[in-house]
């Protein structure tokens, strides 16, 4: 059972434009999430997180969303910029979990100058 | 520091031998974890440590694998008897606590 989704596996953006990542998750026990971005040959670099109990988080050009009703997060990159393009992890873990994540698939991102 | 270090990067093996990875982990950081990660999928846990004990075991992680930290610092992961079902990349993170993963850049497995 996938408890963390994503549903659409490529997003194309040009350069300047909003990019929105979307996420959907299963499980209401989840407490914590994150996204992770990751180039080709790399490991998964995190990008920004958020709380179960907060709806917003913001760093830089990064903002996450959460709305824990419809059990969805959302990832917005304003203004997109060629170096984001990268394949984007969102990551739930339950509390006391030993900071264990479960991954979605993966959205790949390409930002077109 | 110089982050999270895996080895060997790449290994091409024959279905049915035994390969072993190393990773090492940011010096201060008690926990480390492996993932494992297939064509088109995130990350799956399989396992983490907590200085030397192991502390979960994913189902993923049948009784060909086995992984230790034997003194808290380094850890391997071994596969015995590897099928083509095995090849993905293997990634490993360590943590101070909760949430602060770093990630190496991950040794992708061929069983050919």
């Amino acid at each position: 059972d996938q408890q963390v989704k994503q549903n659409s596996p490529s997003l194309s953006v040009q350069e300047g434009r909003i990019s929105i990542l979307n996420c959907d998750y299963t499980n209401s026990m989840f407490d914590y999430f994150l996204w992770y971005k990751k180039y080709p040959a790399e490991g998964p670099t995190f990008l920004i997180s958020i709380s179960s109990i907060k709806d917003k988080n913001e760093d830089g050009r990064f903002t996450v969303f959460l709305n824990k009703s419809a059990k969805h997060l959302s990832l917005h990159i304003v203004p997109s910029q060629p170096g984001d393009s990268a394949v984007y992890f969102c990551a739930a873990s339950l509390y006391n979990q030993g900071g264990k994540l479960i991954f979605g698939q993966g959205t790949e991102l390409s930002v077109k100058p | 520091d110089t982050g999270v270090s895996q080895d060997p990067r790449h290994k091409i093996t024959k279905r049915g031998q035994n390969v072993t990875f190393r990773c090492d982990p940011i010096s201060e950081h008690n926990r480390l974890y492996w993932y494992r990660q297939t064509l088109g999928q995130g990350p799956e846990f399989l396992t983490y440590f907590q200085n030397e004990a192991q502390l979960e075991k994913s189902r993923l992680l049948s009784d060909r694998f086995s992984a230790e930290r034997p003194k808290g610092s380094f850890s391997t992961l071994e596969i015995q008897r590897t099928e083509q079902g095995d090849s993905a990349m293997y990634l490993c993170a360590s943590s101070p606590r909760d949430y602060g993963y770093t990630f190496g850049s991950g040794t992708r497995l061929t069983v050919v």
